[in-house]
């Protein structure tokens, strides 16, 4: 059971805009830490995506953003592609915990 | 370019030991935080371990408290970690990864991996 909730999948259609939650607590994304989030490609080590809650590193498309409120996170995708087909996974810091915490990880699904 | 190498992956008998290590190269090894998160065949992310950049704060997942220790040489940019008592569930890519600034802050880098095996 992780820390952070995603839903397990979602899927949408090439051009598609999809977005996937990511829901905290108070003692993680409700407090002062940020939300970051990582897309991992099948058998390739992760990428970072989104860092800082809405920061996207410096070849990562604009059609990925970021955003948070309160206890909650959001990633969303818009003009899906296939490239996109990936697994997702949010992560902040819980205070309560004294550690890092990931979401479970949402799979992708391009039609 | 940030470079992470990880080492010393391979198969150990349950209740056997490990160890981890990371090269690092491409930033400022002691101005950073490092984690190191495994995934299970088939699984998610979880974070196992962290490291402050001046190595005196380490932190640990309820999972391997006690039989994991993380520690690290800035002198030689490296991190590993100590794994014993190893369990079947511990089997897992184990990856090294560099925080943007602390560990309470995010995954800046990540490496390619090592796989850990725990089995008879």
């Amino acid at each position: 059971q992780s820390v952070l909730t995603q839903p397990p999948s979602v899927s949408g259609a090439p051009g598609q805009r999809v977005t996937i939650s990511c829901a905290g607590s108070s003692s993680n994304i409700g407090t002062r830490y940020d939300v970051h989030w990582y897309q991992q490609l099948p058998g390739t080590a992760p990428k970072v995506l989104i860092y800082d809650n809405t920061s996207r590193p410096s070849g990562v498309p604009d059609r990925f953003s970021g955003s948070k409120s309160a206890t909650s996170a959001s990633l969303a995708i818009t003009g899906l592609q296939a490239e996109d087909e990936a697994d997702y996974y949010c992560q902040s810091y819980d205070s309560s915990l004294s550690g890092v915490v990931f979401g479970g990880g949402t799979k992708l699904t391009v039609l | 370019e940030v470079q992470l190498l990880e080492s010393g992956g391979g198969l150990v008998q349950p209740g056997g030991s490990l160890r981890l290590s990371c090269a690092a190269s491409g930033f400022t090894f002691s101005n950073h935080g490092m984690s190191w998160v495994r995934q299970a065949p088939g699984k998610g992310l979880e974070w196992v371990s962290g490291i402050s950049g001046s190595g005196g704060t380490t932190y640990y997942a309820d999972s391997v408290k006690g039989r994991f220790t993380i520690s690290r040489d800035n002198s030689k940019n490296t991190l590993y970690v100590q794994m014993k008592s190893l369990r079947a569930e511990d089997t897992a890519v184990y990856y090294c990864a560099t925080h943007l600034t602390m560990v309470t802050t995010g995954i800046h880098c990540w490496g390619q991996g090592t796989l850990v095996t725990v089995s008879s």
